[in-house]
C-alpha cells in the first residue's frame, strides 16, 4: 500500500492564482480529511468527507475555499483567488470504520506569492 | 464536544533520561485515544491507541502511554530519550463508533531531547 498520495509536494504561485490540490486515499478508507498547518494556528482541520460525501465544512477559512471528492480514490482542495496569507501546508488524511487513527499523506506545502 | 489539552508548548530532555508529554482530553462516553509524531517537513505519523483493556499502551519506536481514566489523562512516555525522538508530538481523541471518525487533535507539544 502506498499510502495517501498528495500532489504536488510543493507549489508556489503567484497572488489571485487558481491552486488545486489532490489527495489519493488509501484504498478501503471511506473519511477523508483536509487539514492546514502553520506556524501560527497550528493544526486546523478544513473538511472533511464521508463514503464521498461532505460531513463537515465549517474549518473552511472563505468562500475561495472549496473542495470535492468525485470518487472514493480522490480529492481535491482548491483555492480561487490564492492570497499570500494562504500559504501553509495542506494535509490529506484517511480512515476507515473501526478504531484505528489516521494515516496522513506527506503534504503540500503551498506558498503564495 | 470532545477535545484534548497538550499544556506543554515545548518540553527539553538529556538524551538518556526518561521523558513525559503531557495529555488531558474531555469526552462524553469511552474514549479512543491517539499519539501522533510530526518530523520536520514530514506528515503526522501514528504512534499508538488506547481503546479499551491494558491502560498501558505500547507503540512504535519504544514510546508507551498510560492511559488514567480518573486524571482524564493520556500521557506520553518513553523509558530513555533518543535525539532521533525530536520531533512535534500531537496528542487526538476520535469520535466514538457510529461517528464519522472525526479526530481532535492537540496543539502539540515540541520535544526537544539534548545530547
Amino acid at each position: 500500500d502506498a499510502g495517501v498520495i498528495q500532489s504536488p509536494r510543493h507549489e508556489v504561485t503567484e497572488m489571485g492564482q487558481e491552486v488545486t490540490l489532490r489527495c489519493k486515499p488509501i484504498s478501503g478508507h471511506n473519511s477523508l480529511f483536509w487539514y492546514r498547518q502553520t506556524m501560527m494556528r497550528g493544526l486546523e482541520l478544513l473538511i472533511y468527507f464521508n463514503n464521498n460525501v461532505p460531513i463537515d465544512d465549517s474549518g473552511m477559512p472563505e468562500d475561495r475555499f472549496s473542495a470535492k471528492m468525485p470518487n472514493a480514490s480522490f480529492s481535491t482542495l482548491k483555492i480561487q483567488p490564492s492570497e499570500p496569507r494562504d500559504s501553509a501546508v495542506y494535509f490529506c488524511a484517511s480512515s476507515s470504520e473501526g478504531a484505528g487513527g489516521y494515516t496522513f499523506g506527506s503534504g503540500t506545502r503551498l506558498t503564495v506569492v | 464536544a470532545q477535545s484534548v489539552a497538550q499544556p506543554e508548548d515545548q518540553v527539553n530532555v538529556a538524551e538518556g533520561n526518561p521523558l513525559t508529554v503531557k495529555c488531558t482530553y474531555s469526552v462524553s462516553g469511552n474514549p479512543y485515544l491517539f499519539w501522533y509524531v510530526q518530523y520536520p517537513n514530514r506528515g503526522l505519523q501514528f504512534l499508538l491507541k488506547y481503546i479499551t483493556g491494558d491502560n498501558l499502551v505500547k507503540g512504535s519506536y519504544g514510546f508507551e502511554a498510560e492511559f488514567n481514566k480518573s486524571q482524564t489523562s493520556f500521557h506520553l512516555k518513553k523509558p530513555s530519550a533518543l535525539v532521533s525522538d525530536s520531533a512535534l508530538y500531537f496528542c487526538a481523541v476520535r469520535d466514538p463508533p457510529g461517528g464519522y471518525q472525526k479526530v481532535t487533535f492537540g496543539t502539540g507539544t515540541k520535544l526537544q531531547v539534548i545530547p
